[in-house]
């Protein structure tokens, strides 16, 4: 019953480091998202996927890149990792988007990462 | 007018007391809605959907305003495990991405 697993839980690297930050479900779920947050700024949509091998762009996408070559993963890369990407990362998937749907997304429990 | 948008708080109350936040969007056109609960460094949540005719759920009632554009979360008989962040989140609609989250409403229930 492992639902939505993050790794690692926290991270800390250095800037200019590539980073990635794992994402793991095991609902079979087509829809999977990566969240930012932020003191000021609440959750930031920064890729999402509706399936294996499709992704793509949320509100603050610069500075990271995904994949999903299979249903249940989605791993996040920082390329070059910078100070302002020091955040709580927050997968999440959902079974299906459809306009007026109860398309509820379920969480990760994070991930928090600093960027010294 | 930003898409979804909530007082900040916090919203300070004492045990046993009811209290209320609302929270307003912008698309006219969104048909059903959410209020997720995130605990301090933990995930959101989801707490309970929103739909035309409202919903209740013990203590808790959501109701939806389509007329002024607002949904509301009501908390009767409030508890020191009700401290948390309520999060507005309306779906995805046409030309939309994903789930739009509030920043979230904090409330703090004191004994």
């Amino acid at each position: 019953d492992a639902g939505i697993t993050q790794s690692p839980r926290y991270k800390i690297t250095e800037t200019g480091r590539q980073v990635t930050l794992m994402c793991h479900q095991t609902w079979s779920h087509s829809y999977m998202f990566w969240y930012r947050q932020d003191l000021g700024h609440g959750l930031r949509l920064i890729y999402y996927s509706a399936a294996a091998d499709i992704t793509d762009k949320g509100e603050v996408p610069d500075g990271y890149v995904v994949s999903r070559s299979k249903t249940e993963n989605f791993p996040l890369t920082l390329e070059s990792a910078t100070r302002s990407q020091t955040s709580v990362y927050f997968c999440a998937s959902s079974v299906l988007r459809k306009r007026g749907a109860k398309n509820i997304q379920y969480f990760g429990a994070g991930t928090r990462l600093s960027v010294l | 007018r930003k898409e979804v948008e909530q007082d900040p708080g916090p919203f300070n109350v004492p045990e046993g007391a009811t209290v209320a936040f609302n929270c307003t969007y912008s698309n006219s056109a969104s048909q059903s809605f959410f209020w997720y609960r995130q605990d301090c460094r933990k995930e959101p949540k989801l707490l309970m959907s929103v739909y035309s005719s409202g919903n209740e759920d013990g203590r808790f009632t959501a109701q939806l305003n389509r007329a002024s554009q607002y949904i509301s979360l009501l908390i009767r008989d409030s508890k020191l495990s009700d401290s948390a962040t309520y999060l507005c989140v309306v779906p995805p609609d046409a030309g939309r991405r994903a789930l739009t989250f509030g920043s979230g409403t904090r409330l703090q229930v004191q004994p």
